[in-house]
């Protein structure tokens, strides 16, 4: 496997369920994204995990919630979600946080299309 | 605070013909400017980035973009539009203020090819 790749790439679920959406970057990258992209709205970024940590949580409701338990996986758990949730979610990384000698171009996985029901 | 904006939600070319996407960003310091690309259902595939030197980059499927600091653009061209380029193509500055790694996206034009 190459490049960032998510699984998986379509999920239908209930309000009441829980569910998880897994991304894995084959990179080398330190630093980890989730962006929420809906019809007609610009790309909305969710979280930011770099080097494991969480740098940026944009004010994102409690019921999403992150894991990056390291540098390569990143986790979005899901429960209790609305049906103004469905979308599509993507994954990327990028190689630096926040040296400046880093490029700052960030890698997208193909995303994973979120219907809730 | 950072930001860009790109002016044309929906831009329609007949195949063969020459293309231009607007970006403008709103930056206080030299920017790292990129443009991706996305296809229906698809994650975003970076096209060409600029950080610093030559203001006239080469990207991949025959694109190319100018960085012109006085007027704070960033505009993607391409000579000659075939049919498979027909995506949604977003334009992004970084990094943002505190060195965050975070990048700013437009919001998108929308690039629908004609036969």
């Amino acid at each position: 496997e190459t490049g960032v790749t998510q699984t998986p790439r379509h999920l239908v679920m209930g309000m009441t369920n829980k569910k998880s959406l897994k991304c894995e970057q084959h990179l080398g990258h330190n630093a980890m994204y989730w962006y929420k992209q809906s019809a007609k709205k610009p790309l909305e970024l969710m979280f930011v995990y770099n080097f494991k940590e969480q740098t940026e949580n944009n004010s994102v409701p409690s019921r999403f919630s992150p894991e990056c338990p390291n540098s390569s996986h990143l986790f979005l758990h899901l429960h209790t979600l609305q049906p103004e949730d469905s979308a599509l979610y993507l994954c990327a990384s990028s190689q630096d946080g926040v040296s400046a000698s880093g490029t700052h171009e960030q890698y997208f996985g193909p995303g994973t299309r979120l219907t809730v029901t | 605070a950072q930001s860009v904006t790109q002016p044309d939600i929906h831009i329609t070319v007949s195949e063969g013909a020459s293309l231009e996407l607007r970006c403008n960003y709103s930056y206080g310091a030299t920017p790292y400017l990129f443009w991706y690309v996305q296809s229906p259902g698809q994650g975003l595939q970076l096209l060409l980035k600029y950080f610093s030197g030559d203001t006239l980059v080469q990207g991949i499927k025959g694109f190319e973009a100018e960085f012109k600091r006085s007027q704070s653009s960033f505009n993607l061209r391409k000579p000659s539009v075939h049919w498979s380029d027909a995506a949604e193509y977003f334009c992004a500055v970084g990094p943002t203020q505190g060195g965050s790694e975070k990048l700013v996206f437009g919001k998108g034009t929308k690039l629908t090819v004609n036969p």
